[in-house]
């Protein structure tokens, strides 16, 4: 079975500061690894997704992740953190349309 | 914009009543799926349907049915709500992106079961 852990419930930074939120998968075939973010009372959206084209993805608004395989690990990060990135961030492994989300992560952003 | 909407966005009902929530989606995609989003547990799939006529139980089914007699619609009845079942819902649409999956959401329903 497949599976991912989040580690931090909550993260704060500061803005200017980098962003870094922590996604371990567990997976018996070469996973898609995904990250969401969700807004306030919206639905999820798409930030950026890996299927081993190319280790290092970029998404949307300045964020990226690196899937590192010896480490099992697909770890989301922003060089600076701006008052907008303020949300919960999700990730997410699937196969065969099967796709498991992490418990997720908030995201605070001081001024 | 996936096109997808849920309705209602908000519902607040008693422990024992029937309640079905819609989702509605534009674009013919064959996979939807209903999740439930809970603090501290992620998305956790209800169930999740292939086509029309085909769904099939996800994670958390006990206590929830779905029908599909349109591609277009997805219903999730929950026969005899309980306390337990107050949560946000969430509709997706799975599209086939490059060599992937993508999953794409509804805005949710909230609702509260009293």
């Amino acid at each position: 079975a497949q599976s991912v852990t989040q580690l931090g419930s909550h993260v704060s930074v500061s803005e200017g500061a980098l962003v870094l939120l922590r996604c371990n998968y567990s997976s018996s075939v070469p996973p898609y690894l995904f990250w969401y973010v969700q807004y306030p009372n919206q639905g999820l959206q798409l930030l950026l997704k890996y299927t081993s084209a190319a280790t290092l993805v970029k998404g949307i608004n300045g964020f990226e992740a690196e899937f590192k395989k010896s480490e099992t690990s697909f770890h989301l990060t922003k060089p600076s953190a701006h008052m907008s990135d303020a949300a919960e961030y999700f990730c997410a492994v699937s196969s065969n349309n099967d796709m498991r989300f992490g418990a997720g992560t908030r995201l605070t952003v001081k001024p | 914009d996936a096109g997808i909407t849920q309705s209602p966005r908000h519902k607040v009902t008693e422990t024992g009543t029937p309640v079905t929530l819609r989702c509605h989606q534009t674009e013919n995609h064959r996979y939807m799926y209903w999740y439930r989003q809970d603090p501290g547990h992620g998305l956790r799939l209800i169930h999740y349907s292939y086509g029309v006529k085909d769904t099939d139980k996800g994670e958390v089914s006990d206590g929830y049915s779905v029908s599909r007699s349109k591609t277009e619609d997805f219903l999730l009845t929950l026969e005899s709500a309980t306390s337990s079942q107050t949560s946000v819902y969430f509709c997706a649409i799975s599209v086939v992106a490059g060599v992937s999956y993508e999953q794409y959401f509804g805005p949710g329903t909230r609702l509260t079961v009293t």
